[in-house]
C-alpha cells in the first residue's frame, strides 16, 4: 500500500520567498504531524492535526509558519518570507489513532529538503 | 520539559561486532519509548518500541529494554552487519514524538 508522500522532495527558495510543502498521509489516518529536522539534529515537532482540526501548533517557530489540513487528509505547510534559518528537512508523519500517547507507530514521509539562499 | 539524550556519534564498528547505543530520557510519567532508523536516502522508520516499564522491544536482531529506574532505553545488537549502517534516533511519545539528536552507525566489512 501507499505510504506517506511529500512534495516537492527538494525546494530551493530565495530569502523572502513564500513556499508551500505538501503532505499526503496514509489514507484513513486520523493524525498528522509536521516536524522540522535541521542538519545533524533529530526531528523537532512543529504542529499536529486530528482530522481537519489543528490541535497543537506550539512548535511553529514563528508566525511566518502556517499549516492547514482543510479536508482532513492532505496537509500543506506554508512558510512566508523564508529566512536562511528555515533551511531544513520538513517531515510529515501520520498515524491511524488520535495521538501518540498510546505508543502507536508514526509513519513518516521522505521529507522535503528546503534550502533558502 | 521532556527530553531525550543519546550518545554522540559516529559509531564505527566492524561487521559482527557488538553494538550499544545509549539513550536516556527525562519525562513525567511513563511515556512510550521508540527507536527509529533512517537508512541512507530513505525516510524514518520504526525499528522497535516499548510502551511500559520493563518491556523489551525487539526487531531485526536489535533489542532495547525500558528501564524506569535508570530512565534508559539503550539499543543493542549482538552482531552488526554492513546493512545496519544508518542513523538511529531514540524518541519518546507525548502527543508528538520527542527525538534525540541521532547516532550515526557505520559498519565496515
Amino acid at each position: 500500500g501507499a505510504g506517506v508522500s511529500q512534495s516537492p522532495r527538494y525546494k530551493v527558495a530565495k530569502r523572502g520567498q513564500d513556499v508551500a510543502l505538501r503532505c499526503d498521509p496514509i489514507s484513513g489516518h486520523v493524525s498528522l504531524f509536521w516536524y522540522q529536522q535541521a542538519l545533524g539534529q533529530g526531528p523537532e515537532f512543529l504542529t499536529y492535526f486530528q482530522n481537519e482540526a489543528q490541535l497543537d501548533k506550539s512548535g511553529l517557530p514563528s508566525d511566518r509558519f502556517f499549516a492547514e489540513r482543510p479536508e482532513g487528509s492532505v496537509s500543506t505547510l506554508k512558510i512566508q518570507r523564508t529566512q536562511q534559518e528555515d533551511s531544513a528537512v520538513y517531515l510529515c508523519a501520520s498515524l491511524p489513532g488520535t495521538s501518540g500517547r498510546e505508543g502507536y507507530e508514526q509513519y513518516f514521509g521522505p521529507g522535503t529538503r528546503l534550502t533558502v539562499t | 520539559g521532556d527530553s531525550v539524550t543519546q550518545m554522540e556519534g559516529p559509531v564505527t564498528l566492524s561487521e559482527e561486532a557488538f553494538l550499544t547505543i545509549n539513550c536516556t530520557y527525562t519525562a513525567t510519567g511513563y511515556p512510550s519509548l521508540f527507536w527509529y532508523v533512517q537508512y541512507p536516502g530513505e525516510g524514518l522508520q520504526l525499528l522497535l518500541k516499548a510502551t511500559k516499564a520493563d518491556d523489551k522491544g525487539s526487531n531485526k536482531g536489535f533489542e532495547a529494554t525500558y528501564r524506569k529506574e535508570t530512565t534508559s532505553f539503550h539499543l543493542e545488537k549482538g552482531s552488526v552487519q554492513v546493512s545496519d549502517s544508518a542513523v538511529y534516533f531514540c524518541a519518546l511519545s507525548r502527543t508528538a514524538l520527542i527525538f534525540g539528536k541521532g547516532t550515526t552507525l557505520s559498519v565496515s566489512s
